[in-house]
């Protein structure tokens, strides 16, 4: 089963625009990861936010989390072309278990 | 340093058949996950391997098995593959337990067709 869930499912946006998803989650987290997956490839990671974190920045990445809403938010500011890719989140469920992603946003920057 | 490789990069089998996927973590890290991604969903998690002992099982049938090396590479098993086993398979290494805050690294994967 899948306990986070990506919102939107896609998005499309112009070149220069800031992009925002948003990520859902069913139990307590100790802390939540935000992934890159380019074309059906591997999983490129991009930022971790723990659970007593509430922001944090990597390069023109904001991640955002809500622990008493069970939410995150990925921002991409100023997007590019390359930034074209589906966007995962995955938390990490208290205890010693794997990475659960959710379903992913499936986001197109037009040039 | 390489990241974490693995082989074959795709595959095609036809129902019935078995297969096995292999994957090599990075350099130092001593757990190994797998997981399998179909097509437009995300990765579900099938097993964890840490320091050679499994650590971890996702919801998967007896047909998948896996295993870890004295050098911390990995094999996946599947047998009498499933239309429905069709799907990208994926490896991820981390330094320590998944799970316990630990950055997972992913391979690139290997795509298997089931025909």
């Amino acid at each position: 089963s899948q306990q986070g869930e990506e919102d939107p499912q896609a998005l499309s946006i112009q070149e220069g625009e800031n992009a925002t998803m948003n990520c859902s989650y069913k139990t307590s987290i100790n802390n939540l990861q935000w992934y890159r997956q380019n074309s059906g490839r591997g999983l490129v990671h991009l930022i971790l936010i723990r659970s007593n974190e509430r922001e944090k920045h990597s390069g023109r990445l904001r991640v955002t989390l809500d622990t008493s809403k069970k939410s995150s938010s990925l921002l991409i500011t100023a997007s590019r072309a390359a930034d074209t890719a589906s966007y995962f989140c995955a938390t990490d469920p208290s205890g010693n278990t794997p990475l659960v992603f959710g379903k992913g946003t499936r986001l197109s920057v037009i040039a | 340093d390489a990241g974490v490789t693995q082989s074959p990069t795709h595959l095609i089998k036809t129902r019935g058949q078995h297969v096995t996927l292999r994957c090599s973590p990075i350099s130092g890290h001593k757990s190994v996950s797998w997981y399998q991604q179909v097509l437009g969903q995300g990765p579900q998690f099938i097993f964890q391997y840490y320091e050679k002992e499994e650590r971890g099982r996702g919801n998967f049938p007896d047909r998948f098995s896996a295993r870890q090396f004295p050098n911390y590479s990995s094999e996946l098993n599947v047998n009498a593959l499933l239309l429905g086993d069709s799907a990208l398979y994926l490896c991820a290494s981390s330094s320590g337990l998944a799970g316990a805050g630990e950055t997972q690294y992913f391979g690139p994967g290997t795509r298997l067709l089931v025909l």
